[in-house]
């Protein structure tokens, strides 16, 4: 067990909707990445959020946004959801920001887009 | 930019065999390196690290050594077991001044299947 948490596990969804993703850091750590898991594109990076800023962006759509509250959990915002955004999504958490501390994942939630 | 590349899977080995899964990276700065493990149904864990160049990261067995000069990071393990079947992913992660923000680049996973 990471530490980590992730709600829902799994999430069933029309193409238009608007989901949310929440997930928990382990205590202590400032930082929560996302991480998008299809067969395509393998693991790619979304976004960071540090201390409740966002720190960094990756290949991130304009449909998602995310935020981190000041209780450090985070949520993921997917809206006008397309087929293509079927996946398994992932944060994780790390002490702070930078490439020297390591990151812990959560279990991750499998999104369906029907 | 910065990408990783690993060795096309499946691999499939016998119990007691060597393992060798290859990973060679490109990065604009120096960056530090990882091997992550997914078994099925779960989410990533982090098997080892390496922050420097020729630092070797150990767990469970497995073993990798950042080699700068070649921009290489391979995992090896000297006798695998059944319960090692899984998806091995390595992943860089830049310490160079703006881009220091800890996101981890992947490799595309190599899926490990040990047979007794």
């Amino acid at each position: 067990d990471s530490g980590v948490t992730q709600t829902p596990k799994h999430l069933i969804t029309a193409t238009g909707q608007r989901v949310t993703l929440r997930c928990s850091p382990r205590s202590g750590d400032l930082s929560v990445y996302w991480y998008q898991q299809s067969l395509d594109q393998g693991l790619q990076f979304l976004i960071q959020y540090y201390n409740g800023e966002e720190r960094a962006k990756g290949n991130i759509l304009e449909r998602f946004s995310a935020q981190q509250f000041p209780d450090l959990h985070s949520e993921l915002n997917l809206s006008s959801l397309e087929l293509g955004d079927s996946a398994l999504y992932f944060c994780a958490s790390s002490p702070g920001t930078g490439g020297f501390y390591e990151q812990y994942f959560g279990p991750g939630t499998r999104l369906t887009v029907t | 930019g910065d990408s990783v590349t690993q060795m096309e899977g499946p691999v499939t080995l016998s119990e007691e065999a060597f393992l060798t899964i290859n990973c060679t990276y490109t990065a604009t700065g120096y960056p530090s390196l990882f091997w992550y493990v997914q078994y099925p149904g779960e989410g990533l864990q982090l098997l080892l690290k390496a922050t420097k160049a020729d630092d070797k990261g150990s767990n469970k067995g497995f073993e990798a050594t950042y080699r700068k000069e070649t921009t290489s990071f391979h995992l090896e393990k000297g006798s695998v077991q059944v319960s090692d079947s899984a998806v091995y992913f390595c992943a860089l992660s830049d310490r160079g001044g703006s881009s220091n923000t800890g996101k981890l680049i992947f490799g595309q996973g190599t899926t490990l299947q040990v047979k007794p």
